[in-house]
């Protein structure tokens, strides 16, 4: 299994401009999340899913949108970048909601780091 | 007041040493802890999650102090390649999901 697969893994944008971070698992996990983690702060929940076709936001989701078509897929959508959104991005998912129960450990993708000049 | 708060350390420990270090969260609902790793610009990975009657796994040991609204995280015996970034994360119950991230202790552990 390869887990948790985020691309591209670096990306430099310019302001204003639109792209997509991609996030696909192969854990058949129905508990997908995105996160961005900015220097010496905490993650911060961009959006998350429970399952194909449920979406909804986190405590950061301005500026992104997601979408949920599949389990596997977890795309992030960023479409005005902004200087504020230089940050990495972690996706993530558990088989159950993080409750502590033995699936609710979350895996994360190898990160995104993203750079908007 | 941070809803999850670390010191940022960095924490310089020698090599055999045991280090300890706390985290606090503010909301008296949270109901789920944990510990997570997180190795220079690389992803997080669960370290342990902290049950309330404390846990161990190996040289970690884990303990919630609901009263006082703290977890630590006990590390006897370090090795070098325990030096990392730990972070405490909380499950709030009224929070629907979401997981709050403290910012991180880091620890070097020195030969």
């Amino acid at each position: 299994n390869a887990g948790v697969t985020q691309t591209p893994k670096f990306r430099i944008l310019k302001i204003g401009q639109s792209m997509t971070l991609q996030c696909t698992q192969d854990m058949n996990h129905n508990y997908m999340y995105w996160y961005r983690q900015d220097p010496g702060m905490g993650l911060k929940l961009i959006y998350y899913s429970v399952g194909a076709g449920i979406t909804d936001k986190g405590e950061v989701p301005n500026g992104y949108n997601v979408s949920r078509s599949t389990t596997e897929d977890f795309p992030l959508r960023l479409e005005l970048a902004a200087p504020s959104q230089t940050s990495v991005y972690f996706c993530a998912s558990s088989y159950e909601e993080p409750m502590g129960g033995q699936g609710s450990e979350a895996f994360f993708g190898q990160g995104t780091r993203l750079t908007v000049v | 007041r941070k809803e999850v708060e670390q010191d940022p350390g960095p924490f310089n420990v020698p090599e055999g040493a045991t280090v300890a270090f706390n985290c606090t969260y503010s909301n008296s609902a949270s109901q789920s802890f944990f510990w997570y790793r997180q190795d220079c610009r690389k992803e997080p990975k669960l370290l342990m999650s902290v049950y309330s009657s404390g846990n161990e796994d190996g040289r970690f040991t884990a303990q919630l102090n609901r009263a006082s609204q703290y977890i630590s995280l006990l590390i006897r015996d370090s090795k070098l390649s325990d030096s990392a970034t730990y972070l405490c994360v909380v499950n709030v119950m009224d929070s629907n999901y979401q997981l709050i991230w403290g910012a991180g202790t880091k620890l070097i552990i020195k030969p």
